[in-house]
């Protein structure tokens, strides 16, 4: 995994509550990138950051659903008023460089384990 | 459309046996990389090997091996005298770069079960 740490690793919520996951990439890796697993299922893109920027958030639910990556601190995935299909396993990965670079391998954490009740 | 198709979902062998997982993609880049990453049932993402779209010589490691086909648009997994540390699932990804991002897309992934 290479240093890429998510916490929590198990979350439980209960249906309406808010989840927040975060993700904090080794030094120097300042994309970040946030995947969806949901049960039985492939891995999906949801969003990619850079440092307070937002550059594709094609994959990602149109509400309820937000990720910030700030100058300081781990990217938040932030799902507000959570539903029992949001249950999934998220992952994030991390990179130290951007698209335009021949190539850039993606680190990926453990992933957070989300349950609703 | 970038896509990724693992058509075998579950695949069940006994151990020693070879197999081989399927894996093929869809892309109209003309340089681009492969992926194939392991999920064991702890749950963490194992990366495995990383190809590159103008390296078509096939890699071995170990009892893994990869055959990377061009002309079919396939990159095929097998492992030789599988274990049964090697039950797993197995996901194959696309690297896609679009309008200055970036982002992975993963096959739907095959359960492999290695029966002692």
């Amino acid at each position: 995994n290479a240093g890429v740490m998510q916490n929590p690793r198990h979350l439980v919520r209960r249906r309406g509550q808010e989840a927040r996951l975060r993700c904090s990439p080794m030094k120097g890796h300042s994309h970040v990138y946030w995947y969806r697993q949901l049960p039985e299922e492939g891995l999906k893109f949801m969003v990619y950051l850079q440092k307070e920027n937002i550059i594709d958030e094609s994959g990602m639910p149109k509400e309820r659903f937000s990720a910030e990556f700030p100058k300081e601190g781990p990217s938040i995935l932030r799902i507000q008023q959570v539903v029992r299909g949001d249950s999934a396993a998220y992952f994030c990965a991390a990179s130290s460089r951007g698209p335009a670079a021949d190539y850039n391998e993606q680190f990926f954490g453990p992933g957070t384990r989300l349950t609703v009740l | 459309a970038q896509k990724v198709t693992q058509a075998q979902t579950e695949i069940s062998v006994v151990e020693k046996e070879d197999v081989t997982l399927d894996c093929v993609y869809e892309t109209r880049d003309t340089t681009y990389y492969l992926f194939w990453y392991k999920q064991p049932p702890s749950g963490e993402l194992v990366f495995l090997i990383r190809r590159n779209s103008f390296d078509e010589q096939n890699e071995i490691s170990g009892r893994y091996s990869w055959n990377f086909q061009k002309s079919t648009s396939s990159f095929n997994f097998t492992i030789t005298a599988s274990q049964v540390v090697d039950s797993a699932v197995y996901f194959c990804a696309l690297r896609v770069v679009l309008q200055g991002a970036q982002k992975l897309v993963f096959g739907q992934g095959t359960r492999l079960t290695i029966n002692p």
